[in-house]
């Protein structure tokens, strides 16, 4: 069945260092995949996409990440976090055909400051 | 812009009682609408997905006798608890899917359904 896995449920980094928040898929096919976030009390916000072409995108407020076929992944980074980017971060899967968006556990991020 | 709109954005019902959401979508048409529930502390769990003009297709654990879904033209969705109780308290999201962006689903900010 298809599937997104976060393997992390939390993850703590120090204000100015670096994220990789990690994000697996299966059974996609050619898969369309997400990464949205959802601050406090909020609803979801998409932070970038990708579509069937470069591997690198980029997104909003300096997030990007890669998708990697072989390795069935698409990891999300940054390279400097920032306080406000506290957090819980969600990986998303769609099969284009069907249009169903599969989300992953999700990832709490807390910054140390 | 393309925007979804859900009201309530909160609601409280007793238990045992029913409610219904709204959602509409601004700016595109709506070709389907995917609802989701995310229970405290989890993810989204997809409820159903509904294409106009087609049948309504419900998960595995989620059923139209308990979260009934109208869908009557491109811009407009309801779903309904039916007889909620505590373990349907969350938050309730809409997401409109727009086949000209890419068939990009675009959310609203949600429902956030307590049951006392």
């Amino acid at each position: 069945a298809q599937s997104v896995t976060q393997p992390d449920a939390r993850v703590t980094v120090s204000e100015g260092a670096s994220l990789q928040l990690r994000c697996k898929y299966s059974y996609f096919g050619t898969p369309y995949l997400f990464w949205y976030v959802q601050y406090p009390r909020q609803g979801l916000q998409l932070l970038l996409k990708y579509y069937p072409g470069d591997p690198v995108v980029q997104g909003v407020n300096g997030f990007e990440a890669e998708f990697s076929k072989s390795n069935s992944s698409f990891h999300l980074r940054k390279a400097s976090v920032h306080w406000s980017d506290w957090a819980v971060y969600f990986c998303a899967g769609m099969n284009y055909n069907q249009g169903k968006l599969i989300f992953g556990q999700g990832t709490k991020l807390s910054i140390k400051p | 812009g393309a925007l979804v709109y859900q009201y309530p954005r909160r609601t409280i019902c007793k238990s045992g009682t029913s409610m219904r959401m709204e959602c509409q979508a601004v700016g595109f048409q709506a070709t389907s609408v995917a609802w989701y529930r995310q229970s405290p502390q989890k993810t989204f769990e997809l409820i159903a997905l509904s294409t106009v003009n087609s049948a309504i297709k419900y998960e595995q654990n989620f059923t139209q006798e308990k979260f009934p879904i109208s869908h009557p033209n491109l811009s407009f969705s309801s779903m309904t608890v039916l007889n909620a109780y505590l373990e349907d308290r969350g938050l309730y999201l809409c997401g409109a899917r727009d086949p000209g962006a890419h068939e990009r689903l675009f959310f609203g900010h949600g429902t956030k359904l307590s049951v006392l």
